[in-house]
């Protein structure tokens, strides 16, 4: 398996565009989460997706991030309109039903 | 968020030290998961502890999952270059996986 596979690696954004970021979980994982990682604070729980359907969204900052899981094989993370405090690497992870975590390689997102 | 408090927060140490660090929760976990983070990578799992009291080693790396299950310690016996990185422990009482704050080790050849 590839692992999981998020794009694109990095993204450069002006202040109030919108960002998207894209995550393909392993295969056969039942668990999706959405991390973000600053020196400031750390790794940071966004969001988390349980069989496609999210389960605790309470570390979403704001209303300007959403969200979403159509199938079992893709997620995406959204910003709307982004700004320069996002910046930010994010990951995404996936782990099965018993088992731990695996991270992506995660997205370095800069907004300017 | 709600995080573990890790510690040390960084350190420089000689290569072929030993290393030593730690991590405390005010709650309970059920598992203790120790992760690695290369630059530009996102984190790899090391160990995972299961049951208090556990002992686990792969390799160099041995880690424990306190007995009060508040916490747990990671050591790097005989360090080298290669394991500069950071490390960072979870807390999983559920699937919300809980991070701590990291450990940032550099290795002096």
């Amino acid at each position: 398996d590839a692992g999981v596979i998020q794009s694109p690696r990095h993204e450069v954004t002006e202040m109030g565009q919108e960002v998207t970021l894209r995550c393909k979980p392993i295969s056969g994982h039942d668990y999706l989460f959405w991390y973000r990682q600053t020196m400031m604070r750390g790794l940071e729980l966004l969001i988390y997706f349980n069989n496609n359907v999210p389960i605790d969204d309470s570390g979403m900052p704001e209303d300007r991030f959403s969200a979403k899981m159509p199938n079992a094989s893709f997620s995406t993370l959204k910003i709307q309109p982004s700004e320069p405090r996002d910046s930010a690497v994010y990951f995404c992870a996936s782990n099965p039903d018993r088992g731990h975590a695996f991270f992506g390689q995660g997205t370095r997102l800069t907004v300017v | 968020g709600q995080q573990l408090n890790q510690s040390p927060q960084s350190m420089f140490i000689q290569e072929g030290e030993d290393v030593s660090m730690n991590c405390t929760s005010s709650s309970i976990f059920n598992t203790w998961l120790w992760y690695k983070q290369d630059p530009g990578e996102g984190p790899v799992l090391l160990i995972a502890l299961y049951k208090a009291g556990e002992l686990t080693s792969n390799g160099r790396l041995t880690a424990q999952f306190g007995i009060t299950r508040k916490d747990s310690f990671l050591n790097i016996s005989a360090s080298i270059p290669s394991d500069v990185g950071i490390y960072f422990c979870a807390g999983l009482p559920l699937y919300k996986y809980i991070f701590g704050t990291g450990t940032r080790l550099k290795v002096l050849a």
